[in-house]
């Protein structure tokens, strides 16, 4: 089972920031907030993960809190692009377990 | 780039067929992972593989097996396709479970869609 929870659908005004939570309460010590999204009828693309600081790539910033049971994913400025679904899983960055995906947010950005 | 190629986009096959659906990665991973994804159940690992060889069941394996001959290639395989069999399928792949910089950093193919009638 996914050990993540996230709302099942958001909507963003374009050009806005999309703040998309998750909450992962029963994170462990040594285990990663990856978070992934799907643009309809393609394979999930990789976004950002981290461990317990905040990381930016040139897709999205990813805010951990301090006691790592909750993360936030930031699209600083949304395009109808980025409309899709987005997962955050909670996982080992090293050893034999897969990732589990949950069902996601679905983002819908409107123009 | 890495490149996850899956053969086929779309398939229609007949209840009882053998069906393979084929995948291959072009940057030398050690992980690979077969998943189905139906509406409102999102995606469902099947197997996964962590070496040539080497195969794990997943959370739905039954129904299904794998091969994996070279690094770069792994099958998944219906030995006799099932109408509840029909659904989009994805292959993904992954540097290396024991690489802690990127280790569990999955990459996905487009998908295929099969439909068993």
């Amino acid at each position: 089972d996914a050990k993540t929870t996230q709302p099942p659908s958001m909507d963003c005004a374009e050009g806005r920031a999309a703040n998309l939570p998750c909450n992962h309460s029963t994170i462990s010590g040594n285990e990663y907030v990856y978070w992934y999204r799907q643009i309809h009828s393609q394979g999930p693309q990789y976004i950002i993960h981290g461990l317990k600081n905040n990381e930016t790539n040139e897709m999205a910033s990813l805010i951990i809190t301090e006691d790592r049971k909750s993360s936030t994913l930031i699209l600083p400025h949304a395009t109808l692009r980025d409309t899709a679904v987005y997962y955050c899983i909670v996982g080992m960055n090293s050893g034999n377990t897969p990732l589990v995906f949950g069902k996601g947010t679905r983002l819908s950005v409107i123009a | 780039d890495v490149k996850v190629t899956q053969s086929s986009r779309y398939l229609v096959k007949r209840t009882g067929e053998k069906v393979f659906l084929e995948c291959v990665q072009d940057m030398d991973h050690e992980n690979m992972f077969w998943y189905r994804q139906d509406p409102g159940l999102g995606l469902r690992l099947i197997y996964f593989s962590y070496d040539v060889k080497m195969k794990e069941k997943g959370d739905i394996p039954e129904g299904y097996s794998v091969s994996r001959e070279k690094k770069e290639r792994f099958s998944l395989i219906l030995e006799s396709a099932s109408t509840n069999q029909t659904s989009m399928y994805l292959c993904a792949s992954s540097l290396s479970l024991y690489d802690r910089t990127s280790g569990n950093t999955i990459y996905f193919g487009e998908g295929s869609w099969l439909t068993v009638v």
